[in-house]
């Protein structure tokens, strides 16, 4: 599985868009990019996910460039809600997918 | 869809007891469930892959004899601590695998205390 390096922190006020970005330098062809959050003692929660280009959905963007060696999550107009620990993962979907190794992913403090 | 539940949701047990955990898929089929292990201000660590009908995949470190799952059903997956040491004091979580792209759904966790 492809390693990833995230941001440890990143701070940041309400109204304002977050850009997180993720290395992920030895991304295979097969890997697919995917992004979860998680809040204090809950299980991570899936965002979104991508292969390359742009995706969005109502919660988020994913940008990955055409080398698809690193990846940004983008969260339009933070609210104070959104502070959590952003994964970033990277992995096989059709071989399976089975694990998924987490990195230290990136802390998000919102502001008021 | 796709929720993943766990009981429950937090347990406090004696040094020396055994301790079970039970990870369920609500509304969909899992035949692939995970179990994770996530210390304080840590990242998650995955422990093990739960296949239902056969044995579990134990990460490297991790003891099978200490932390058995049993995956009897498509829709449950439990892990039992046994003999749980205060070291063992952790947030367990579980995750089902489902839909096209095998796309994992987490469970809450559960809090677990060892005194």
């Amino acid at each position: 599985l492809a390693k990833t390096t995230q941001p440890i922190s990143m701070d940041s006020y309400e109204g304002q868009e977050v850009n997180i970005t993720c290395s992920h330098n030895n991304i295979a062809t097969n890997d697919y990019i995917t992004w979860y959050q998680q809040f204090p003692s809950q299980g991570p929660r899936f965002i979104i996910q991508g292969y390359k280009t742009k995706v969005t959905n109502e919660v988020a963007s994913l940008f990955i460039p055409a080398d698809r060696k690193s990846s940004t999550l983008s969260l339009p107009r933070v609210s104070l809600s959104d502070t959590a620990v952003y994964y970033c993962l990277v992995g096989d979907m059709y071989s399976g997918y089975s694990t998924l190794t987490f990195g230290k992913g990136t802390m998000l403090l919102v502001s008021p | 869809g796709a929720v993943v539940s766990q009981h429950p949701s937090r347990v406090i047990c004696k040094s020396g007891t055994s301790v079970k955990i039970e990870c369920r898929s609500l509304d969909f089929q899992a035949t692939t469930m995970f179990w994770y292990r996530q210390f304080p201000k840590q990242s998650l660590m995955l422990m093990a892959t739960s296949n239902e009908g056969s044995k579990a995949t134990y990460e490297q470190g991790v003891e099978k004899d200490k932390f058995l799952i049993n995956h009897a059903s498509l829709t449950l997956s439990t892990l039992t601590v046994t003999s749980a040491h205060p070291e063992d004091s952790s947030f367990y979580i579980c995750s089902a695998m489902s839909g096209p792209y095998n796309e994992q759904f987490f469970g809450p966790g559960t809090r677990l205390t060892v005194l």
